[in-house]
């Protein structure tokens, strides 16, 4: 079965730390983009972060650019998001996403196809 | 760049109920869209405009031209109330979803 499942989330104050895991399995880790997106409490959906299949190329949204870092381990089947410096906007659930991409027409797509759970993050003191 | 989608829209069962999308130039890219009932994570319905992913039922279906994408579900069902975003990828926000459209089926 193609899955991806989230960790790590919890309760931080703010200013502190947090690393979030993505476990994948029944599908080819390493041939896959993959995404971080996240759902404040009663809002919609943000995308956080993107890399690419070897991690050579990485994106983020603005408002987590300098503070957070994604990484993936092929060897291991595993994402991960690096949170530093957190903030209570940061409160939110963050969902693991494994995105197709390529170009087609002359045009370029990116969609997520697999989602995690998710996994909790609140930023409190 | 921004998605901008109406924050609800209601239908009745059986009917046929459109949710668009709108942005600069959308047509000129490609449009997803993603369903999400409470307390689940979203699922893939529609990508590259107008494609539906396998388990996805043919009364989903998509357009997309101009500014504005439209995702078009036909014969309604109670099943599918929940909240529907649209997705697009732009060289200047790279991911961009859209607010949300939060469907009811009265």
């Amino acid at each position: 079965e193609v899955q991806v499942v989230e960790s790590g989330g919890g309760l931080v104050q703010p200013g502190g730390s947090l690393r979030l895991s993505c476990a994948a399995s029944g599908f080819t880790f390493s041939s896959y983009w993959m995404s971080w997106v996240r759902q404040a409490p009663g809002k919609g959906l943000e995308w956080v972060a993107n890399i690419k299949q070897d991690g050579s190329e990485k994106y983020y949204v603005d408002s987590v650019k300098g503070r957070f870092t994604i990484s993936r381990d092929n060897a291991k089947n595993s994402l991960y998001l690096q949170m530093n410096s957190l903030r209570a906007g940061d409160t939110a659930v963050y969902y693991c996403a494994r995105a197709k991409e390529g170009q087609l027409a002359a045009y370029y797509y990116y969609y997520m196809d697999v989602w995690g759970k998710g996994t909790t993050v609140t930023v409190s003191s | 760049y921004e998605l901008t989608q109406p924050p609800s829209v209601s239908v009745s069962p059986g009917q046929t109920t459109s949710i668009t999308c709108s942005g600069d130039k959308l047509g000129k890219k490609f449009a997803s869209w993603y369903q999400q009932k409470p307390g689940q994570s979203p699922v893939l319905v529609i990508y590259q405009d107008n494609k539906r992913p396998p388990g996805i039922p043919e009364r989903f279906s998509g357009s997309n031209s101009g500014n504005t994408a439209t995702l078009t579900i036909s014969g309604t069902q109670a099943m599918d109330e929940a909240d529907y975003y649209c997705q697009a990828w732009d060289s200047s926000t790279v991911v961009v979803f859209g607010g949300g459209t939060k469907l009811t089926v009265l």
